[in-house]
């Protein structure tokens, strides 16, 4: 079965700087997706920036962007600019993309706080 | 319209009562799910309906019965519920396969066993 591994479960960071989640991952697969999802306290879990496998290039989202290395099966994120409403639980995912890939691996999570 | 509705979304329920969790997408999205989700831990899967067929199921207590009327809608029925069931449950839809992927989660609904 897929694994994925958030190694962090806590992060700081002060406003403005940037941070940067990490997430590893371990699949047979050759084609698949990984996501980085954002949960607030209390609030709707939404996707922030998501990777498909066989795209080489690194997806980014305005201040978010990820760092994909598919040899090394690492995924992480990176905030750029941290704004006090980045705080937040982000969790990474991962799916396979074939026939049966209604299955959607999560990782433990990491807890993110912004410093003012 | 890219949203995922759920109701209700706080529930307060005892040991002996019956309730059910609804939720609606209107995205055409043929896969459908259900969550359990303790605070500051990830989802952990319950249910996963595809083409309103019941795909997976993560061997989730009987006390929970999951139905799927169409392709819009996903249910969640609650009976002789524990204590520990207590937890943020939530629904998603995807698109069934292909190059779209991504998760939708709707805002969950949010369940205390008295």
């Amino acid at each position: 079965a897929q694994t994925v591994t958030q190694s962090q479960p806590e992060m700081s960071v002060q406003e403005a700087e940037t941070v940067t989640l990490s997430c590893t991952y371990d699949t047979s697969e050759s084609d698949y997706y990984l996501f980085w999802y954002k949960q607030p306290p209390s609030r709707q879990m939404i996707l922030v920036i998501r990777q498909e496998a066989y795209k080489q290039q690194n997806a980014t989202e305005n201040r978010f962007s990820v760092n994909f290395q598919k040899a090394a099966k690492s995924f992480s994120l990176k905030i750029s600019d941290s704004q006090l409403g980045d705080a937040a639980m982000y969790f990474c995912a991962y799916r396979a993309v074939d026939v049966t890939g209604n299955q959607f691996y999560f990782g433990t999570g990491t807890s993110l706080t912004v410093i003012p | 319209d890219t949203e995922v509705t759920q109701t209700p979304k706080h529930l307060v329920m005892g040991m002996t009562n019956k309730k059910s969790l609804k939720c609606e997408q209107h995205m055409g999205h043929r896969a459908m799910y259900w969550y359990k989700q303790k605070a500051k831990k990830p989802p952990e899967l319950m249910f996963v309906y595809s083409y309103e067929k019941l795909s997976i199921n993560e061997s989730v207590p009987s006390r929970f019965s999951p139905e799927c009327p169409n392709s819009s809608l996903l249910n969640l029925h609650l009976h002789a519920l524990q204590p520990e069931d207590s937890a943020l449950y939530l629904c998603a839809s995807s698109q069934r396969t292909g190059r779209a992927g991504e998760l939708f989660f709707g805002e969950g609904s949010r369940l205390t066993v008295l």
